[in-house]
């Protein structure tokens, strides 16, 4: 079946660091691809989405690339902020007419200045 | 402000009981989406209904049960509540059953429920 595989957390980085949050896949046909985010005490938020190979994300300075050879969708950020820390969740939209969300279990990221 | 609406933020009762969580969607929202976030099993969906009807299941165990009403406003009823049910519960809302290929849910705040 579907599935989505987040790299384990916590990470932590200075500020202006590189980020890389890696995410892999495992679907049939032409899912759609999410990351959202949860800052501290919130619910979760759409940050970026692609919905096509080779189409790229991106959002606050946050990218990901949907490539379909790797079946990945890597998140990265050139320079992150102390604002940045949070919870990131990497996730598919089913293709098919039963369509539904699967969902990694996330990765925390801590920002220090 | 995602104009997702939960209540109550804080809830803490004991095993055996009984809690009502509601939410109320984003004003033309007709999908709602019930989430259990845990520590140890992280984002666990629900169940979800589409203008009134139950559209797909998840791992919701059967002490637990939901409903949307006709004003598009939902409940989760959960029963015999046990020290492991503690957790966030969020509740979402799209405008489709994600038939358009969107699949952005806009999220609620969540219910912190503690069951002692």
């Amino acid at each position: 079946g579907n599935s989505v595989t987040q790299m384990e957390g916590p990470v932590t980085l200075s500020e202006e660091a590189f980020l890389t949050i890696n995410c892999t896949y495992t679907a049939t046909g032409y899912p759609s691809l999410f990351w959202y985010v949860q800052y501290p005490g919130e619910g979760l938020q759409l940050l970026l989405k692609a919905t096509k190979a080779d189409d790229k994300g991106s959002n606050k300075g946050f990218e990901a690339t949907y490539r379909k050879e790797t079946t990945s969708f890597h998140l990265e950020k050139g320079s992150v902020q102390v604002s940045d820390s949070a919870v990131y969740f990497c996730a598919l939209s089913s293709a098919g007419n039963n369509r539904k969300l699967i969902w990694g279990l996330g990765t925390s990221l801590a920002v220090n200045p | 402000d995602s104009g997702v609406t939960q209540t109550p933020k804080h809830l803490i009762t004991a095993t055996g009981q009984r809690v009502t969580l509601r939410c109320s969607p984003r004003s033309g929202d007709l999908s709602v989406y019930w989430y259990q976030q845990s520590l140890d099993q992280g984002l666990q969906f629900l169940i979800q209904y589409y203008n009134g009807e139950e559209r797909a299941k998840g791992n919701i165990l059967e002490r637990f049960s939901a409903q949307q009403f006709p004003d598009l406003h939902s409940e989760l009823n959960l029963s015999s509540l046990e020290l492991g049910d503690s957790a966030l519960y969020f509740c979402a809302s799209s405008v489709s059953g994600l038939g358009l290929n969107t699949g952005e849910l806009f999220f609620g705040e969540g219910s912190r429920l503690t069951v002692l």
